[in-house]
């Protein structure tokens, strides 16, 4: 019973590299989101799918992109990896959207740009 | 912005005793709030919801109150236990917006035996 599988769990970048995040999940959700969470900060949405085929930005999008070609999989990718995008990334889904029912999270990509 | 807001960034309290956690929110459209729990290199975890036709919504040690005039919720942990030593977030988000929801910064909890 795997929930939401992130990988990597730690990756160290050079300024200017870019980058795939994975996420799966393997409970035939049809949401599915990107956070990142900053130290002494909430959770901030990069990215949504609300299906396969379908993405929208999210309050902080800018330096990402992602892609929604499968149900299970919602890859996020930085192409010119910048200091500011130091964080830790939270993939999450759902099977309804957010009005009314909780998201179940992976344990995170922590991601350090030097 | 910070619509959710988690003033107090930790609280430290003793086995069996009551832990209380709050958190603020400014925007009124607000109308869903629920509470994770995170454990250290772990994702956080759902705990406990409210919808804000309620005030009040218990599961078991867990007890969520909502003050919809103050915009103020909170979370009371009856009795605490050193398991509960965690991060908990609150979160928010509004009825026809579907794809945003907001979070505080987070409070840690310490339960010392």
């Amino acid at each position: 019973n795997a929930g939401v599988t992130q990988t990597p769990k730690f990756r160290i970048l050079k300024i200017g590299q870019s980058m795939t995040l994975q996420c799966a999940q393997d409970m035939n959700h049809n949401y599915m989101y990107w956070y990142r969470q900053d130290p002494g900060m909430g959770l901030k949405l990069i990215y949504y799918s609300v299906g396969a085929g379908i993405t929208d930005k999210g309050e902080v999008p800018n330096g990402y992109n992602v892609s929604r070609s499968t149900t299970e999989d919602f890859p996020l990718r930085l192409e010119l990896a910048a200091p500011s995008q130091t964080s830790v990334y939270f993939c999450a889904s759902s099977y309804l959207g957010l009005s009314n029912q909780p998201q179940h999270f992976g344990d995170g990509t922590r991601l350090s740009i030097l | 912005d910070q619509q959710v807001k988690q003033n107090s960034p930790s609280l430290s309290v003793q086995e069996g005793r009551i832990s209380i956690l709050n958190c603020d929110y400014t925007n009124s459209m607000f109308d869903y709030f629920l509470w994770y729990k995170k454990y250290p290199a772990e994702g956080p975890t759902f705990l406990i919801s409210i919808s804000s036709i309620k005030d009040k919504n218990e599961d078991g040690r867990f007890t969520v109150f909502l003050n919809k005039s103050a915009k103020h919720l909170s979370l009371h942990i009856v009795p605490s236990q050193p398991g509960d030593s965690a991060v908990y977030f609150c979160a928010a988000s509004a009825s026809g917006n579907n794809n945003d929801m907001r979070f505080g910064a987070g409070t840690r909890l310490t339960v010392k035996p």
